[in-house]
């Protein structure tokens, strides 16, 4: 079945750096965009980065630009978000999704993973 | 990139419908047809209820419809059930290659 699974979270102190993962299966992965989405304890979701099918578009929220980095390894099925110069306000749950549309981005999201928790504290 | 306005809270009782708004603006909801809608339980991931404002993913029951007007959009919950309790969230392109959520409406079933 199609599945994606988080890995990597855990507690960081601010200013260090932390990298997450996204296991894939169940779908061709190589051909959809992928995104991370983020919730902090008791709020909302924020859109945080997606990445092209192919990798060569990375787009990214202002609240991460310059800090976070999004890619993808089409030949693991993985996808990646390296995250630095944390900041408290980076502790959530973080969230890997699949695009629902073949090829262009198309802005949702239709297969979720369970989810990675980041604590940035010190 | 402002997030989008929705109601913190809407109920109903089962059977009736409820509809919950997403007020953006003319850079995003009201210039693009990228509205989606997420469902989100308590203690698990969001899922895909609607996407490009009114189309429904398979597996998603037709009680759920979506809309939009100028600068709003709506998700209608038909037919109310226990089950529908959740908080919803809406989302839409918000150009620059940005996407932006609202703040989240808890459904309740009286």
């Amino acid at each position: 079945q199609v599945q994606l699974v988080e890995s990597g979270g855990g507690v960081v102190q601010p200013g260090r750096s932390l990298r997450l993962s996204c296991a894939a299966s169940g779908f061709t992965f190589s051909s959809y965009g992928m995104h991370w989405v983020r919730q902090a304890p008791g709020k909302g979701l924020e859109w945080v980065a997606v990445i092209s099918y192919d990798g060569s578009k990375k787009y990214y929220a202002d609240s991460v630009k310059g800090r976070f980095t999004i890619s993808r390894d089409n030949s693991k099925n993985t996808l990646y978000l390296q995250m630095s110069s944390l900041r408290a306000e980076d502790t959530a749950v973080f969230y890997c999704a699949k695009d629902h549309a073949v090829g262009p981005i198309g802005y949702a999201m239709d297969v979720w993973g369970q989810g990675t928790t980041v604590t940035v504290s010190s | 990139h402002s997030a989008l306005t929705q109601p913190p809270s809407a109920s109903g009782s089962p059977g009736q419908s409820v509809t919950i708004s997403c007020t953006g603006s003319s850079s995003d909801v009201g210039r693009y047809n990228y509205v989606s809608w997420y469902q989100q339980h308590p203690g698990k991931a969001p899922t895909l209820m609607i996407f490009e404002v009114s189309k429904r993913p398979s597996g998603v029951p037709d009680r759920f419809s979506g809309s939009k007007s100028g600068n709003t959009a709506s998700l209608t919950v038909s037919g109310l059930r226990a089950e529908d309790e959740a908080d919803y969230y809406c989302s839409s392109y918000a150009g620059g290659n940005n996407q932006v959520f609202g703040g989240g409406t808890k459904l309740t079933v009286l």
